[in-house]
């Protein structure tokens, strides 16, 4: 059974800084990786998805990276700002579309 | 892009009552949706596939005769909480998938 870890459970820095947030994964057999963005009470926000045969992807501010035969992302946040604050989960797909979530890291940006 | 809606947002209820919760795709057909429970601080877990015209697929531990669900059409997944107990209420979200899963807004059920 997969099962997908993320280190640290919270994170706070002050604005401007860069963060990075861990995401590993028991079983290299993925299809493709995902990390979401979720507001308290609500519901997921799709950030970026790195199919199996990528190493990276980027939009904006935020890049992220995969190493799957580590069993590892790696999700950076370039110059934090205080509408960064929220909680951000990672989920590996396999082969049948479903997802395996990590409890997700909480961050919050200080102004 | 594509969205996927839930109603109620919110419910609460007493308990031994039974609680339909409702997800749409708005603006595409999804033949398969997703169902997630999730619990306070932690992460999401998957309680079932459903599928258009055929029985849900429930995940090992998930109680099938508490945990109803239709997807009687391409558009439209329920999710109905029969006999609702305190240790039922959580936040329950669901998505639809073409080529990737679109979230729903989630639905927090509070069972008293």
């Amino acid at each position: 059974k997969q099962e997908v870890t993320q280190i640290p459970a919270a994170l706070s820095v002050p604005e401007g800084e860069n963060l990075v947030l861990n995401c590993s994964f028991t079983d290299s057999a993925i299809y493709n990786l995902q990390w979401f963005r979720q507001d308290p009470g609500k519901g997921l926000t799709s950030l970026l998805l790195i199919q199996s045969s990528q190493r990276e992807q980027t939009s904006g501010r935020l890049n992220a990276s995969l190493d799957k035969s580590s069993g590892r992302s790696t999700l950076y946040i370039a110059a934090s700002q205080p509408g960064d604050s929220a909680t951000y989960l990672c989920a590996v797909s396999e082969d049948d579309y479903k997802l395996s979530f990590g409890a997700g890291t909480t961050v919050t940006v200080r102004a | 892009g594509a969205v996927v809606s839930q109603h109620p947002s919110w419910v609460i209820c007493k308990s031994g009552t039974s609680v339909k919760i409702e997800c749409r795709s708005l603006d595409f057909q999804a033949t398969t949706m997703f169902w997630y429970r999730q619990f306070p601080k932690q992460s999401l877990m998957l309680m079932a596939t459903s599928n258009e015209g055929s029985k849900a697929t429930y995940e090992q531990g998930v109680e099938k005769d508490k945990f109803l669900i239709n997807h009687a059409s391409l558009t439209l997944s329920t999710l109905t909480v029969t006999s609702a107990h305190p240790e039922d209420s959580s936040f329950y979200i669901c998505s639809a998938l073409v080529e990737t899963q679109y979230f729903g807004p989630g639905t927090r059920l509070l069972v008293l």
